[in-house]
């Protein structure tokens, strides 16, 4: 059972222009969500967050959008540059919850994104 | 400030042995985190240790296991190696067991099962 879905296996944009990646999940005990970026024999590195109390958080290029009711949120890439090339994974946890879930992240497929100059 | 970091890089076995990967978490973080990538998937949550004792587990067979030392640092044991244990295994940390706070990953261990 996928709780977090990246239905996007890739995605290409050209330099300068917005990037779009959506992730779906469907346990509604998730309360923080987490997007990560992944470059090739490197480790995933955090990129933003966002608690299920907000719709919106921003830092820098990067806004993510979430929409509870819909069980939807997205990472927005403003303006997308060559080198934000990676595979991009969103994650969400039941921090508020807890219960079996505490300590565990549930990541999604991953989108890969390919920004072209 | 060094990060996270996993050995051994590559791991080569075959199927019916033992695996052992480590990791040493970024100095005053306590709580590890494994994870495993397999190809075309993304990261399946594995274990979680935090100061020294197993916080919780993933939906993984017993034959995955592991252990925090007390300086913090984790080993992650498979036995009896499956072909399908073949994947990238992730080790991450943090301050302490909430997910709330960004997890920092290590390269990982590549793992093939011949």
């Amino acid at each position: 059972d996928q709780q977090v879905k990246q239905n996007s296996p890739s995605l290409s944009v050209q330099e300068g222009r917005i990037s779009i990646l959506n992730c779906d999940y469907t346990n509604s005990m998730f309360d923080y969500f987490l997007w990560y970026k992944k470059y090739p024999a490197e480790g995933p590195t955090f990129l933003i967050s966002i608690s299920s109390i907000k719709d919106k958080n921003e830092d820098g290029r990067f806004t993510v959008f979430l929409n509870k009711s819909a069980k939807h949120l997205s990472l927005h890439i403003v303006p997308s540059q060559p080198g934000d090339s990676a595979v991009y994974f969103c994650a969400a946890s039941a921090y508020f919850s807890g219960g079996t879930s505490y300590g565990k992240l549930t990541f999604g497929q991953g989108t890969i994104l390919t920004v072209h100059p | 400030e060094a990060g996270v970091t996993q050995s051994p890089t590559h791991l080569i076995k075959t199927r019916g042995q033992q695996a052992t990967l480590r990791c040493s978490p970024i100095s005053g973080h306590t709580s590890v985190y494994w994870y495993q990538q397999a190809l075309g998937l993304g990261l399946q949550f594995l274990l979680w240790y935090d100061e020294g004792e197993e916080r919780n587990r993933g939906n993984f067979p017993p034959r995955f296991s592991g252990r925090q030392f007390p300086n913090y640092s984790s080993e992650l044991n498979v036995n009896a190696l499956e072909l399908e244990d073949s994947a990238l295994y992730l080790c991450a940390s943090s301050y302490g067991g909430a997910t709330n706070e960004k997890l920092f990953f290590g390269s990982g261990t590549q793992l093939s099962v011949l």
